[in-house]
């Protein structure tokens, strides 16, 4: 059955370090949206992307975060450096034409020590 | 932006129905959804309303809009424990981004 994977589940790394997290959509999705929760701040959107160009990143903090569709069965999200503020779940979420109906990975737990 | 607000916690006797609510600000929403997370899970899409309705049921679930005073509700009749999560609305204008709210916790009480 369909679902959005992402990889890893858990990260756990030191501060300064280099994270990648990736996702792989539903094929034939052609929206995908990265967000991040945590319990003080809920679900904030970091970026979307349609049609693997970047649509808006107005939400990601642009010194560190980088987010990337090498083609269309792969998103990249990336911190460097790592801080221990980057702490939170991070998913990954797709769509076919926007947001009507997403779904949603499981996410990857962050933990920066 | 848009601000969703939602109250953070509800608790619900098993059995009795769950009325969880929101409001929101941007008067321009078309489409209005509800989310559920359950424990180390994602969020999975249950309902939506679009602005020109006041009510869709589906089920166990009534999802009702009062776009005059901005404020929608999900009714869960029956409530079971499998229904144990974080509620989420997320009011949209058009296809493009989602503005989700706090979050409700739904505990279940035996």
């Amino acid at each position: 059955d369909a679902r959005v994977t992402q990889t890893p589940r858990h990260k756990v790394t030191e501060m300064g370090q280099e994270v990648t997290m990736r996702c792989q959509p539903i094929l034939g999705h052609n929206t995908v949206f990265w967000y991040r929760q945590t319990m003080m701040q809920g679900l904030e959107l970091l970026a979307y992307f349609r049609n693997r160009a970047p649509l808006d990143d107005s939400g990601m903090p642009k010194d560190r975060f980088s987010a990337e569709m090498p083609d269309a069965t792969l998103a990249t999200l990336k911190i460097q450096p790592s801080e221990p503020r980057d702490s939170a779940v991070y998913f990954c979420a797709s769509g076919l034409d926007g947001v009507r109906e997403l779904f949603f990975g499981s996410g990857t737990q962050l933990s920066v020590l | 932006g848009e601000d969703v607000e939602q109250s953070l916690f509800l608790s619900v006797r098993e059995g009795d129905s769950s009325v969880i609510n929101c409001t929101y600000t941007d008067s321009s929403s078309t489409y209005l959804y509800w989310y559920k997370q359950e424990p180390g899970a994602g969020l999975q899409l249950l309902t939506y309303i679009f602005s020109n309705m006041d009510m869709k049921q589906d089920q166990r679930l009534t999802v009702l809009l009062n776009k005059k005073d901005k404020h929608l509700s999900l009714r869960i009749a029956d409530t079971q424990t499998g229904d144990s999560a974080i509620y989420f609305c997320a009011p949209t204008f058009g296809n493009e981004k989602l503005t989700f709210g706090t979050g409700t916790r739904l505990t279940i009480i035996p």
